[in-house]
């Protein structure tokens, strides 16, 4: 059966510190991947998504940025945080019938 | 742009009922919509999928239904229970996009 694990499941990070969140998928192959984000009384944002091995796309602008290294491996990553990147980070990943999540990793910059 | 939308925000009744959960979507060209579940810190739980050429799908004591004419699904949940208490998403994928656009949710309360 698939799998799905993200880590850490929680991190307090000072603005201006690096980030680097990972995602890995077990049971499939090639799967598209994607990190969303979901900020306090918000709905969930799409970040980024993935099709293939390097191949990331980006929704938004923003102070993150994302890799894949491995078909079943999707990192999240930034240079300097700011307080703005606080939130709830999902990890999912889905092979043209639904999508599964991750159990997420809930940032906090102070 | 897609956008989705759900009603009520919040939801709070006695164990034992039944309850009707809303959903709209502006755009009917969908690829299929998924319901999922929410409990508080915790990542998303597939509930119910529906493919677009689908009416309904049942899982235990949830149905979700899917007009797609209409842009709407209801999640209907009988006999509530406790446990049912989350937040309540619902999310629609378009045909040729890789992106999934949620609601805002329906948060349930279901008192003992």
């Amino acid at each position: 059966s698939q799998t799905i694990h993200q880590w850490p499941a929680t991190l307090v990070q000072p603005v201006g510190s690096p980030l680097s969140l990972e995602c890995t998928v077990e049971g499939t192959s090639n799967p598209n991947l994607y990190w969303y984000r979901q900020a306090a009384g918000r709905g969930l944002q799409l970040l980024f998504y993935s099709v293939g091995i390097g191949q990331i796309s980006s929704e938004v602008p923003q102070n993150l940025s994302a890799s894949r290294p491995q078909d079943r491996q999707f990192i999240l990553s930034s240079k300097k945080l700011l307080l703005s990147d606080s939130g709830f980070y999902l990890c999912a990943w889905s092979a043209g019938y639904g999508y599964t999540f991750g159990s997420g990793t809930r940032l906090t910059v102070v | 742009k897609q956008e989705v939308t759900q009603i009520p925000a919040a939801l709070s009744v006695p164990e034992g009922e039944n309850l009707v959960l809303n959903c709209s979507f502006t755009d009917s060209a969908i690829y299929n919509l998924q319901w999922f579940r929410q409990d508080p810190g915790k990542g998303l739980t597939s509930l119910l999928l529906i493919q677009s050429s689908q009416r309904e799908q049942t899982s235990g004591r949830l149905n979700a239904s899917l007009d797609k004419s209409s842009g709407r699904s209801t999640l209907y949940i009988a006999a509530s229970q406790p446990g049912d208490s989350a937040t309540y998403l619902c999310a629609v994928s378009g045909a040729g996009s890789y992106q999934l656009t949620f609601g805002k949710g329906t948060k349930l309360s279901v008192i003992p």
